[in-house]
């Protein structure tokens, strides 16, 4: 298994602003995955972080609006820039769990709302 | 990505009736198939999974079936009992094994 810690787990933001969300694991993992909930929907994959690379956007997202960082094996950081209303969702980063049985493990989630 | 789709959307049941929830996907080469739950306001949290190498699996009250020349496979949920209310998600893991795409959800809500 694999205990993940996020933060902050809601905010409230005013449009234009950004906002990092940070995640660490309990145990080094070599991927770690971003997704988006917007209210009542299902979860979109972001971006996948790999430790000392770029990371890998999914269609419909791009790097300047959702930068990533992925320093080390245990932490990554999403920043949504430039918020309008619509960014309004809840953020879970997740992991595959040690044995890279498929299973993903999940952050408790951030929920951001954007005035 | 992926095309991962589930129906029905939204599924109520009285308690003590069986539950089932299909999933499609459109990447031949996916070879792991499990399902999540999610509680309301809680994370996704796996239930069971299966891999292409078995057509079924079963822990308990749930079970889940693949049928890999369709493309899909599905959760199976009998007794129902009140606390299995949630929204469930399929996650095919797609070829290269990098990524994982949720399904669209299905509401499930178990009257008592």
């Amino acid at each position: 298994s694999a205990v993940i810690s996020q933060k902050p787990s809601r905010d409230i933001c005013q449009r234009g602003t950004s906002l990092t969300i940070q995640c660490q694991v309990d145990s080094q993992v070599t991927m770690m995955f971003w997704y988006r909930q917007q209210p009542g929907q299902s979860l979109t994959l972001i971006a996948t972080a790999n430790q000392g690379s770029e990371a890998t956007y999914e269609s419909g997202f791009v790097i300047d609006k959702f930068p990533i960082s992925r320093p080390n094996l245990t932490f990554s950081t999403l920043t949504v820039s430039n918020m309008s209303p619509e960014d309004s969702s809840i953020y879970l980063c997740s992991v595959e769990g040690q044995k890279n049985t498929g299973e993903l493990f999940f952050g408790e989630g951030s929920r951001l709302t954007v005035l | 990505g992926e095309n991962v789709e589930q129906h029905p959307s939204t599924l109520s049941v009285q308690e003590g009736d069986s539950a089932v929830i299909k999933c499609t996907y459109s990447d031949s080469a996916s070879n792991y198939f499990p399902w999540y739950k999610q509680e309301l306001g809680k994370r996704p949290q796996l239930i069971i999974d299966i891999r292409s190498n078995v057509g079924e699996k079963k822990d308990q009250r749930i079970a889940v079936t693949l049928n890999k020349t369709a493309k899909h496979f599905s959760l199976h949920i009998t007794e129902t009992q009140p606390e299995d209310s949630a929204v469930y998600f399929c996650a095919p893991q797609g070829s290269t094994g990098n990524q994982f795409y949720f399904g669209t959800g299905t509401s499930l809500t178990v009257i008592p």
